[in-house]
């Protein structure tokens, strides 16, 4: 089966840097996304990597390995306003999206 | 420009009822995504147009889920009857791009409720 595991909380302390890992195992691979939610809200992209390396985009960095079938979120300079849940999401084969269960993101003053 | 917008933004509805959730996609949009999170768990897939046309039904869980897409515009989800499994926020997203490789544009989501 296809499936995406990241973890479920991850708390960190505001001004820190935290990692968000992600780790997959689909039908075919055509990229890897970043979706933040706040809650009650929509799901917004955040970043996409579909080859290997780092993609930086402000306080946001996004790392891929393909021959690791892994990913990971990398949040600077964290802010209270960044406490979301992230969610890993994979384009298969069939050009749909799977996602993982989302991370949660507890920031403390 | 609008973005994804979705209606209601909560329903609460007994089990048996029908219920009909509606999306509007982004104007110009040709991909139209449903998709629907039980609570704690992973956004799951339920279906993709690409304008009118069912591209991918695949995750459609039975067929007490009906969707439409009319002229290729907004969409509808019709659930009937429901059941208590059904609860989640369904969220619906739009693309311009098959697949939505570098992002898609995701409404606030329908948060529905069987009692």
């Amino acid at each position: 089966g296809q499936s995406l595991e990241q973890p479920s909380e991850v708390t960190a302390v505001e001004g820190a840097i935290v990692q968000i890992n992600c780790t997959y195992q689909t039908s075919g691979f055509y990229g890897l996304s970043w979706y933040q939610q706040h809650d009650g809200g929509a799901p917004t992209f955040l970043s996409y990597n579909g080859l290997d390396g780092l993609e930086e985009t402000g306080r946001f960095s996004s790392f891929l390995s393909r021959s690791d079938s892994y990913g990971y979120l990398l949040l600077q300079e964290l802010q209270m306003k960044d406490s979301a849940s992230y969610f890993c999401a994979v384009r298969d084969s069939n050009y749909q999206l799977i996602w993982g269960a989302g991370t949660k993101l507890i920031i403390k003053p | 420009e609008a973005g994804v917008t979705q209606f209601p933004s909560h329903s609460v509805i007994e089990k048996g009822q029908t219920v009909t959730l509606r999306c509007d996609p982004i104007s110009g949009h040709d991909n139209l995504y449903w998709y629907r999170r039980v609570m704690g768990k992973e956004i799951k897939f339920l279906l993709h147009f690409v304008k009118e046309s069912k591209q991918d039904e695949s995750g459609m869980p039975n067929n007490r889920f009906l969707a439409e897409r009319t002229g290729g515009t907004y969409s509808t989800l019709k659930v009937q009857p429901a059941e208590l499994e059904d609860s989640g926020v369904y969220f619906c997203a739009s693309s311009q791009e098959r697949g939505a490789p570098r992002g898609a544009f995701f409404g606030q989501g329908t948060r529905l409720t069987v009692v």
